[in-house]
């Protein structure tokens, strides 16, 4: 039983260019969520969503896109990427409010 | 802005003593969840606690909540090595908010 897997672990990015990072879990959870950790910020929240089709805005949703074509995928898009924008970045599911998140490995993205 | 906001941010004991974390949160809550998280790996969820539950229970771990102060402790007996990680509260607002929102989280160092 996989979980939660992200997509790609680790990847450099040069200013501009563009990237999307997969999330996939196979425990047929409604929520699933997207988050960036920075040193001394803890978890900030980018977007999530609550079902196949949804999406909704979080903390920090400015300069990233998502979406849910498939109830196990929810993809987290970079437009145009910007050195602000270096984090680590985990996905995460779960049945919704009140239950458990259960979160991915993370990706390390550094944009240059 | 974030919901919860983890004190001290740093700790360092012994081996053996116990470990007290807390997390105060700004708005009304229906649920807190407290979560670790190992260097370099995801979270891993540990308790939750429901906003009409006062203290809770699991192995080593007691979490208590206090709506009237709008703050949750979480305390760590007989504390080992291995109990070394960051710890974040997470909290889900009341009124049908879908949302999880973590602290900035308390590193714990547990010396041998």
């Amino acid at each position: 039983n996989a979980g939660v897997t992200q997509t790609p672990k680790f990847r450099v990015l040069k200013t501009g260019q563009s990237m999307t990072l997969l999330c996939a879990q196979d425990m047929n959870h409604e929520y699933m969520y997207w988050y960036r950790q920075d040193p001394g910020m803890g978890l900030r929240l980018i977007h999530y969503s609550v079902g196949e089709g949804t999406t909704a805005k979080g903390e920090v949703p400015d300069g990233y896109n998502v979406s849910r074509l498939k109830k196990q995928n929810f993809l987290l898009g970079l437009e145009s990427a910007a050195p602000s924008q270096t984090s680590v970045y985990f996905c995460a599911s779960g049945t919704g409010v009140p239950s458990y998140a259960f979160f991915g490995q993370g990706t390390r993205l550094t944009v240059v | 802005s974030q919901q919860g906001e983890e004190d001290p941010q740093a700790l360092s004991i012994q081996e053996g003593e116990n470990a007290t974390m807390n997390c105060s949160y700004k708005t009304s809550i229906n649920n807190l969840q407290w979560y670790r998280q190992n260097s370099g790996r995801g979270l891993v969820h540990l308790i939750l606690i429901r906003s009409n539950e006062r203290e809770k229970h699991s192995g080593r771990l007691r979490v208590t909540l206090d709506t009237s102060k709008k703050s949750s402790s979480l305390l760590i007996t007989a504390s080992r090595a291995a109990d070394t990680a960051s710890y974040f509260c997470a909290t889900d607002a009341s009124g049908g908010s879908e949302k999880l929102v973590f602290g900035k989280g308390t590193k714990l160092t547990v010396n041998p």
